[in-house]
């Protein structure tokens, strides 16, 4: 099943903070984040796995919160770079089962 | 390293053309994946290799076959395009199977009239 993203877009001027949300109605083994630019590929910004600590990477961090299925995308004194769509991607085991991916927050930041 | 590769970049079909979406990776990877992009569904599974000899669908597998070639090479065959097929295809690898950081291509933007 499909994890629910939101807020689905955000705007924010540099330094500004954001939360983008992630959550699912199944129990989940782990979260992954991901980043697209316009135009190019995904790339992995980090996971989180179901008993770990919460993660950081420069100024975005993210939790886990196992009882309520979501995870949180933390993004913290925003620059321009950030802007782009932030994909999560819920995995419910720690076998073979696709990774399913929601359907993105549009995050763009203005000067 | 060029990390993955995909070719074409663009193409256009016309409905009922074959063709075959080439990827490759130079990681060891054991792993690789087929994805589909449209506007506001974001990334969908078409099919996966967990390991080289082995395939299995995934979201959206109609209208498509895979081949994994060998351990480096995984490709996507639309046998008989259709419009509905028109989307960005990305192609993906990881060590192992979903539990790792994957890694993107640059992805194939297909259209089909």
């Amino acid at each position: 099943q499909q994890p629910v993203q939101s807020p689905q877009a955000v705007i924010l001027r540099e330094g500004e903070d954001a939360v983008i949300n992630c959550s699912s109605s199944k129990a989940l083994y782990s979260v992954h984040w991901y980043r697209q630019k316009h135009g190019e590929a995904p790339v992995f910004l980090m996971i989180l796995l179901k008993g770990g600590e919460q993660k950081g990477h420069d100024k975005i961090s993210a939790s886990f919160n196992e009882k309520k299925q979501q995870s949180s995308l933390y993004l913290t004194a925003s620059q321009l770079s950030y802007s782009g769509t932030y994909f999560c991607g819920t995995l419910r085991n720690s076998g073979n089962t696709p990774l399913v991916f929601g359907k993105g927050t549009r995050l763009s930041v203005i000067a | 390293n060029a990390g993955v590769t995909q070719t074409p970049k663009f193409q256009v079909l016309k409905t009922g053309q074959s063709m075959t979406l080439q990827c490759a990776q130079d990681m060891n990877h054991n792993s690789m994946y087929w994805y589909r992009q449209d506007p506001g569904m974001g990334l969908r599974l078409i099919y996966y290799s967990a390991s080289e000899g082995t395939t299995d669908k995934g979201e959206v597998p109609n209208g498509y076959n895979v081949s994994r070639l060998n351990k480096r090479e995984f490709s996507l065959r639309l046998e008989s395009a259709a419009p509905s097929q028109t989307s960005v295809y990305f192609c993906a690898s990881s060590e192992v199977p979903f539990s790792y950081e994957q890694y993107f291509g640059p992805g194939t933007r297909l259209t089909v009239t």
